[in-house]
């Protein structure tokens, strides 16, 4: 079945440096591709999003590039703020007809620490 | 900007007892998602609702839980009887056909 893996947490960085946070996926297909951002105490948001390969999605700064070859859909961003700590999820819909749910990797906490 | 509703945000109950919540979706938003998430782990799908019917509940565990959505809107979540494992956030999700999802606040439950 699908299936997505994201690296080991929790992860912890100073104001401004630079992250990256590894997603890998199992699926069959061509799935679209999802980076979830989940702040204390609230519901996901949707950080941004690929639907085909070679694809870059971006938003406040982080990017994501669907890698259909090596598939993965690794999270960057340049320079962290204190702001950005949340849990951040990677997921994948298998665009399947009527049947669009998403499969989440575990998650990833991360700290920015002033 | 319209949001998914959840009730209730946080719910203490005793084992063997019944529990439900209920989400009411983006107005006219046809698919609607229950999700529970474990804590450290990612939202896993419970049931898919398409207007009133049912798309995809293969992971519910229909021993003890049971989901409707009976106007095509609104929807309620049931647990009967809980369990110490059902501990965990349930998360209403909605969204127009093949686009975004959109995620409520979610329901703390606490099993004891």
């Amino acid at each position: 079945g699908d299936s997505v893996t994201q690296m080991e947490g929790p992860v912890t960085l100073s104001e401004e440096a630079f992250l990256t946070i590894n997603c890998t996926y199992t699926a069959t297909g061509y799935p679209s591709l999802f980076w979830y951002v989940q702040y204390p105490g609230e519901g996901l948001q949707l950080l941004l999003k690929a639907t085909k390969a070679d694809d870059k999605g971006s938003n406040k700064g982080f990017e994501a590039t669907y890698r259909k070859e090596t598939t993965s859909f690794h999270l960057e961003k340049g320079s962290v703020q204190v702001s950005d700590s949340a849990v951040y999820f990677c997921a994948l819909a298998a665009n399947t007809g009527a049947n669009s749910k998403l499969t989440f990797g575990k998650g990833i906490t991360l700290s920015v620490r002033p | 900007e319209a949001e998914v509703a959840q009730s209730p945000r946080y719910k203490i109950t005793e084992k063997s007892q019944a529990v439900a919540f209920w989400c009411d979706p983006i107005s006219g938003h046809a698919t609607l998602y229950w999700y529970r998430q474990i804590l450290g782990q990612g939202p896993e799908l419970l049931v898919q609702f398409q207007d009133e019917s049912v798309v995809d509940d293969s992971q519910l565990p229909k021993d003890r839980f049971s989901a409707e959505r009976l106007k095509g809107v609104d929807s309620t979540l049931k647990i009967q009887p809980a369990e110490l494992g059902d501990s965990a956030m349930y998360l209403c999700a909605s969204s127009s056909w093949g686009d975004e999802q959109y995620f409520g606040p979610g329901t703390r439950l606490t099993v004891t």
